[in-house]
């Protein structure tokens, strides 16, 4: 059990509209990084967050945007949604700086744009 | 920029030993990792190996890492019908946490 909880489980929207996915870290980990991975394709990096800001980001375009709260929970947004936004949305949790070398990741949301 | 490769499917009977191999390209990776994804979840962490260690075994796990050659494979030995799934392979440039995965392995055990 890694702790790293995400809601909701699956969604469906329409192109165009926003969406706001959920990504609760393990307990005691202050960095989340979140993920697309589209059918039979490996994840992609979106962003990362550590201490409530943005901390690095992936080659992704800028409606896609994000937040970390005190408790170290995050949220991911998305605007004006495409057809190709259909994936699984993962975050992984992480204690950094530890030297540590694990990333968990929780199961999912599963988005399907229409 | 990073890149990992992966072979796409694999089939090997049950009691088999199976290997899955991956080639990267950055030479900075920090650690590369091996993660299961079983249909319709997410992803499960199997093991990793640090950049300066030429192997790591984990009960009936091996992890080789060829650093010369940018070329990490995952040995499963005996392998059994659970550990049926797709395998990632993931590098962690410089250490920064945002990993790079290949495309997935999809390894079929049969009985």
């Amino acid at each position: 059990e890694t702790g790293v909880t995400q809601s909701p489980t699956h969604l469906i929207k329409t192109r165009g509209q926003q969406v706001t996915l959920r990504c609760s870290s393990q307990s005691g980990h202050n960095t989340v990084s979140w993920y697309q991975q589209a059918l039979g394709q490996g994840p992609q990096f979106i962003f990362q967050y550590y201490r409530e800001e943005e901390n690095g980001r992936g080659n992704f375009p800028p409606r896609f945007s994000g937040l970390q709260f005190p408790n170290y929970s995050s949220e991911l947004n998305v605007n004006a949604l495409e057809l190709d936004d259909s994936a699984l949305y993962l975050c992984a949790s992480s204690l950094e700086p530890s030297g540590q070398e694990t990333q968990y990741f929780g199961p999912g949301t599963r988005l399907l744009v229409l | 920029g990073e890149d990992v490769e992966q072979s796409l499917f694999l089939s090997v009977r049950e009691g088999d030993s199976s290997v899955i191999n991956c080639t990267y390209t950055d030479s900075s990776s920090t650690y590369l990792y091996w993660y299961k994804q079983e249909p319709g979840a997410g992803l499960q962490l199997l093991t990793y190996i640090f950049s300066n260690m030429d192997m790591k075994q984990d009960q009936r796990l091996t992890v080789l890492l060829n650093k010369k050659d940018k070329h990490l494979s995952l040995r499963i030995a005996d392998t059994q019908t659970g550990d049926s799934a797709i395998y990632f392979c993931a590098e962690d440039y410089k250490g920064r946490r945002a990993l790079t995965f290949g495309s997935g392995t999809r390894l079929q055990v049969q009985p």
